[in-house]
Order: C-alpha cells, then sequence, then structure tokens
C-alpha cells in the first residue's frame, strides 16, 4: 500500500523559498503509471492544485503560482520535492503530497500524504 | 479556466440519503472524482470515474454524472460520514487543467 509522507519547515519568513520533500513508500516515484503532485489548502478554505512531475522529470504547474514553483523527483531516495520562491503570508497553506492517476482524458488524487501546515510569517 | 459550482452545506438526518452536487459546463463529458476530507485530516478519494468507488470505500457511496451536474450520494447517513466533501475534473482544454469545486460540507444532523 503506498504511503506519502511530507517533510519540511513549518515556518517560513516572507519573501523566503519554502521547501518541502515527500517520500513515499509502498511503491515508486519511478512507475510510470503515475503522476507525483502538490495540492494545498489555506484555512477553512478549499484545495488549490500546485503541479505535477512524472519520473522522468517533466513538469505541469499551476499558471498562477509556475513563475514562483519548482517540483523536482528523486529517484534514487523514492522523494519528490517543492520549491516555491518568494512566499508571502497569502502561501500560508496545509501542503499535500498525492499520487496522481491518469489517462488521455482525466486525473486524480490517491493516495494523498497527511498535510504539512506552513506559516509565513517573520 | 472551467469552474466547478457545489453548494457550501448540506444538512441531512441519519439513515436517510444525501446529495451533493457539483456543477460545470457540460460536466457530463468529463470524468468527476470526490474527495471525502474529515476535519484536521487529509482528503480520501470516494468515488472516481464518475462512480467507481476505490476498494475500503462503502457501497453506501455512489456516483452519477450528466449534463451539467455530477451528484455524489450517500445512502443511510452515518454520522461518521459528516466532512467535507470535493469534487474534481481534468480540463484538458486549460492551461489549468486541475480543477476542484468549492467544497460542500456535510453536516449529519
Amino acid at each position: 500500500q503506498v504511503q506519502l509522507q511530507e517533510s519540511g519547515p513549518g515556518l517560513v519568513k516572507p519573501s523566503e523559498t519554502l521547501s518541502l520533500t515527500c517520500t513515499v513508500s509502498g511503491g515508486s516515484v519511478s512507475s510510470g503509471s503515475y503522476y507525483w503532485s502538490w495540492i494545498r489548502q489555506p484555512p477553512g478554505k478549499g484545495l488549490e492544485w500546485i503541479g505535477y512531475i512524472y519520473y522522468s522529470g517533466s513538469t505541469n504547474y499551476n499558471p498562477s503560482l509556475k513563475s514562483r514553483v519548482t517540483i523536482s523527483v528523486d529517484t534514487s531516495k523514492n522523494q519528490f520535492s517543492l520549491k516555491l520562491s518568494s512566499v508571502t503570508a497569502a502561501d500560508t497553506a496545509v501542503y499535500y503530497c498525492a499520487r496522481e492517476g491518469a489517462t488521455t482524458t482525466t486525473n486524480w488524487f490517491d493516495p494523498w500524504g497527511q498535510g504539512t501546515l506552513v506559516t509565513v510569517s517573520s | 479556466s472551467y469552474v466547478l459550482t457545489q453548494p457550501p452545506s448540506v444538512s441531512v438526518a441519519p439513515g436517510k440519503t444525501a446529495r451533493i452536487t457539483c456543477g460545470g459546463n457540460n460536466i457530463g463529458s468529463k470524468s468527476v472524482h470526490w474527495y471525502q476530507q474529515k476535519p484536521g485530516q487529509a482528503p480520501v478519494l470516494v468515488i472516481y470515474y464518475d462512480s467507481d468507488r476505490p476498494s475500503g470505500i462503502p457501497e453506501r457511496f455512489s456516483g452519477s454524472n450528466s449534463g451539467n451536474t455530477a451528484t455524489l450520494t450517500i445512502s443511510r447517513v452515518e454520522a461518521g460520514d459528516e466532512a467535507d466533501y470535493y469534487c474534481q475534473v481534468w480540463d484538458s482544454s486549460s492551461d489549468h487543467p486541475v480543477v476542484f469545486g468549492g467544497g460542500t460540507k456535510l453536516t449529519v444532523l
């Protein structure tokens, strides 16, 4: 059974870079059947897709965040990572990593990590 | 970009049937997925491909999709079903392909 676990600082200063890592167990990020995604949820609000990466390194990002987001994968560690630069208070959220199943016409997220709260504050 | 519209809240008595809608332009032409999120927990996929259930999801959860509305139906509602529910689609024509609905809070009376 695949499990995902986020890790990283819970507090980031404004204008700095948020960095999170997702460790995958029970499965491989090198599986060609899935994408590996980041999704966030501001406190009390809905879900926002950030982007995904394929094991080959190809990525797709939310256009509203694209200029600040980098997602990378480390197949040797079975991990993938998120970097979000120039953060502001609006980036305060619970950040989830998830496995993304996809076909040519649709995608879905299953399973999800437990999530990690990142607060942007000085 | 594509927009999914959900009612902010739905209330239902225990043992009754809850229906949560997800509206979108010609959503019937897309595959809709549903997630359940209990307080303080990560979302869990409960329906995918409009009406399929992942293993471990009770048969009480079902889905349908036609026209401009997709519906998540929960039969014989239990107190443990109280949660936020989100619909999601993939909009291949958009540069913002992953779309979530705003979420519906299901309250069990």
